[in-house]
């Protein structure tokens, strides 16, 4: 009964390396999030997608590409891997309600990466 | 853009007492303000939230108060209890034409014996 999910948990590579992290959701809502969580636990929302749309792309680097086949799933790529790109991801969604404002956020478990 | 700030970072409360976490924002718009708990390497969870068109809210132990016009809002937590150690985050919603969660930088409560 899992609602938000993530693959992998855990991911370890070398720099320059391309990676990919996975969310799902079962909650049926229309907009997903990825979140940054660095050494020092400051949460910092990445990118956003309602619907399969993009809606939020703060300012990340470009070597971070999401991309939402379906609303309930947004994957997160990276290209040549740095030293810096060493937190933990975390996906959340939630449901947009009337106003066009979204509800509570319900975070997955969160892929921890390392960079070596 | 909105700005959260939060304190304190560090709150050590012996069990039983109660914790204060107090945070302000920057953006009059926000009309959302969710508190989460994450407890070490979790994810982190919902625990209370406070809508604008209301001063306070309680849950149990739990309680978040609002103050619109000085724009900070407090988590209060009664009778703390050891397993009430985590980091707690604030956040508000930016009410721009995407709704953006903007969190605080986090409290570390430890509750001692």
């Amino acid at each position: 009964d899992t609602a938000v999910s993530q693959t992998p948990k855990y991911l370890v590579t070398q720099m320059g390396n391309d990676k990919s992290i996975k969310c799902e959701q079962n909650l049926g809502h229309d907009t997903m999030y990825w979140y940054k969580q660095d050494s020092k636990k400051f949460l910092k929302i990445m990118f956003s997608y309602n619907n399969k749309e993009l809606i939020i792309n703060e300012t990340v680097p470009n070597r971070f590409s999401p991309k939402s086949p379906d609303k309930a799933h947004l994957n997160l790529h990276i290209n040549s891997l740095e030293l810096g790109d060493s937190a933990v991801y975390f996906c959340a969604s939630s449901q947009l309600v009337s106003g066009g404002v979204a509800d509570t956020q319900y975070f997955g478990p969160g892929t921890r990466l390392t960079v070596l | 853009g909105e700005n959260v700030e939060q304190h304190p970072s560090t709150l050590s409360v012996q069990e039983g007492d109660s914790a204060v976490i107090k945070c302000t924002y920057s953006d009059s718009a926000s009309n959302y303000f969710p508190w989460y708990k994450q407890e070490l390497g979790k994810r982190p969870q919902l625990i209370i939230d406070i809508r604008s068109n209301v001063g306070e809210k309680k849950d149990q132990r739990i309680a978040v108060t609002l103050n619109k016009t000085a724009k900070h809002f407090s988590l209060h937590i009664t009778e703390t209890q050891p397993e009430d150690s985590a980091v707690y985050f604030c956040a508000a919603r930016y009410t721009g034409t995407a709704s953006k969660l903007t969190f605080g930088t986090g409290t570390r409560l430890q509750v001692t014996l």
